[in-house]
């Protein structure tokens, strides 16, 4: 079974932080995805990873994917009010059909 | 807006009754996929199906529900005498291809109580 474990689950920053959310697992996956979302909403994609060792930039976040494809982070520079949400990675299952594994989740407060 | 379309958003129902939960994915998506959620937790996978076929349905319960995509029209989830553990939020995710690489856009899912 492909489990995904995510830490930390709840993370409580001040405005201008930086901060890391991890995402390990003992399994290989095909490509990783991260997605946040906002209360009473579905999860919006940010990135999807596919290349071991790739790092995606994407204005303040930075997303890397493990060498062996089993971990991936995403680090959030000088964080902002905005930025608070909760952040989900998700793992393409074994024979990459499609199906995703998601981590438990981090929940994300920046305080201004 | 063309993004993945769920209704109802919100559903009650008391213990026994049934649950009809629908999805009407991207234009032009064929791939339709449907997780659960429970309070706090990231998202459990139940049913992977393609236009009129079921692909992968590992994560779905074996008595009680059932997943359709037809040909035409959305794609429903059926929960048949629902019971209170039932209660979570219901999203369904559609994709153009059915490889792990295409991105699942996500609907604003469907919050089902049971009292």
């Amino acid at each position: 079974t492909q489990l995904l474990e995510q830490s930390p689950q709840f993370l409580s920053i001040q405005e201008g932080e930086n901060l890391t959310v991890y995402c390990n697992s003992s399994s290989v996956f095909s490509s990783l995805q991260w997605y946040r979302q906002e209360p009473g909403e579905g999860p919006v994609l940010l990135v999807t990873v596919v290349t071991g060792g790739e790092v995606k930039k994407l204005k303040r976040l930075t997303f890397q994917f493990g060498d062996a494809r089993k971990d991936s982070s995403l680090h959030i520079t000088a964080a902002q009010p905005g930025d608070t949400g909760l952040y989900l990675c998700a793992g393409s299952g074994s024979g990459n059909t499609g199906k995703l594994i998601f981590g438990q989740g981090t929940t994300l407060q920046v305080k201004p | 807006n063309a993004g993945v379309m769920q209704n109802p958003r919100h559903l009650v129902r008391r213990r026994g009754q049934e649950a009809r939960l629908r999805c009407s994915p991207v234009k032009g998506h064929s791939h339709v996929y449907w997780y659960r959620q429970l309070p706090e937790e990231g998202l459990k996978f139940m049913v992977y199906l393609q236009k009129e076929n079921i692909i992968d349905e590992s994560g779905m319960p074996k008595e009680r529900f059932s997943a359709e995509f037809p040909k035409e029209g959305p794609s429903i989830l059926r929960i048949q005498q629902v019971v209170r553990g039932d209660s979570a939020a219901y999203f369904c995710a559609s994709s153009r291809g059915g490889s792990g690489n295409q991105p699942q856009h996500f609907g604003d899912g469907t919050r089902l109580s049971i009292l």
